[in-house]
């Protein structure tokens, strides 16, 4: 079965800092695979997403994301953290018309 | 302009009542779903409909019932609530095929 694992459920850096969010998936084929990000009480807002060719990925807000096959990864990347990164970030990953969400990253974001 | 639209924002009601969630999407897409996020954030998709017939249902309780009107719109309807259904619920939507979905902002429903 199809699966999305988000391995780190809490991460801080400080602001200015760099960031890694980790994302692996299990999925039969070279699944569809998307970042979201969640801020307080709102809802889910596409950062990037990868469907196939180029595999280094760029987004909205500054974010990119690196699909790498040879460990089934899809890393979100930002060089520079804001404070207003703070939020709530899920990988995702499936068909066309399902998706199977991982656990969430919740990102906490030091002055 | 609201891409997809979902009323209420927050939902709070007793056990055992019935109570609808109504969402919109003004994207054109043929396709919506229903997720629910648990108090931990995880994430689960209920249904999906594309041209309001139903083409996913993940083992959902019978007591919840999507109707999808027409293609723009695709609502909740909760029969006989109970503690475990409090939940956030997101509606999306997306083109067929491009397995790229947009959210709705979500209904908090609190079940007493």
């Amino acid at each position: 079965a199809q699966s999305v694992t988000q391995p780190d459920i809490h991460i801080t850096v400080s602001e200015g800092a760099s960031l890694e969010l980790r994302c692996n998936y299990s999925y039969g084929a070279t699944p569809y695979l998307f970042w979201y990000v969640q801020s307080p009480g709102q809802g889910l807002q596409l950062l990037l997403k990868y469907f196939s060719g180029d595999t280094l990925v760029q987004g909205i807000k500054g974010f990119e994301a690196e699909f790498k096959r040879s460990q089934s990864s899809f890393n979100l990347r930002k060089p520079s953290v804001h404070w207003s990164d703070a939020a709530e970030y899920f990988c995702a990953g499936g068909g066309a018309q399902k998706l199977v969400f991982g656990q969430g990253t919740r990102l906490t974001i030091n002055p | 302009d609201t891409a997809v639209s979902q009323t209420p924002k927050y939902l709070v009601t007793q056990m055992g009542n019935d109570k609808s969630i109504k969402c919109e999407q003004n994207l054109g897409h043929d396709t919506m779903y229903w997720y629910k996020q648990d108090s931990k954030k995880f994430l689960k998709i209920m249904f999906s409909y594309n041209n309001k017939e139903l083409i996913i249902n993940e083992t959902v309780p019978n007591r919840f019932s999507p109707k999808s009107p027409d293609k723009a719109h695709l609502n909740l309807h909760i029969n006989s609530l109970e503690l475990g259904d409090s939940a956030v619920y997101f509606c999306a939507s997306s083109q067929v095929g491009s397995g790229e979905q947009y959210f709705g902002p979500g209904t908090r429903l609190t079940v007493t």
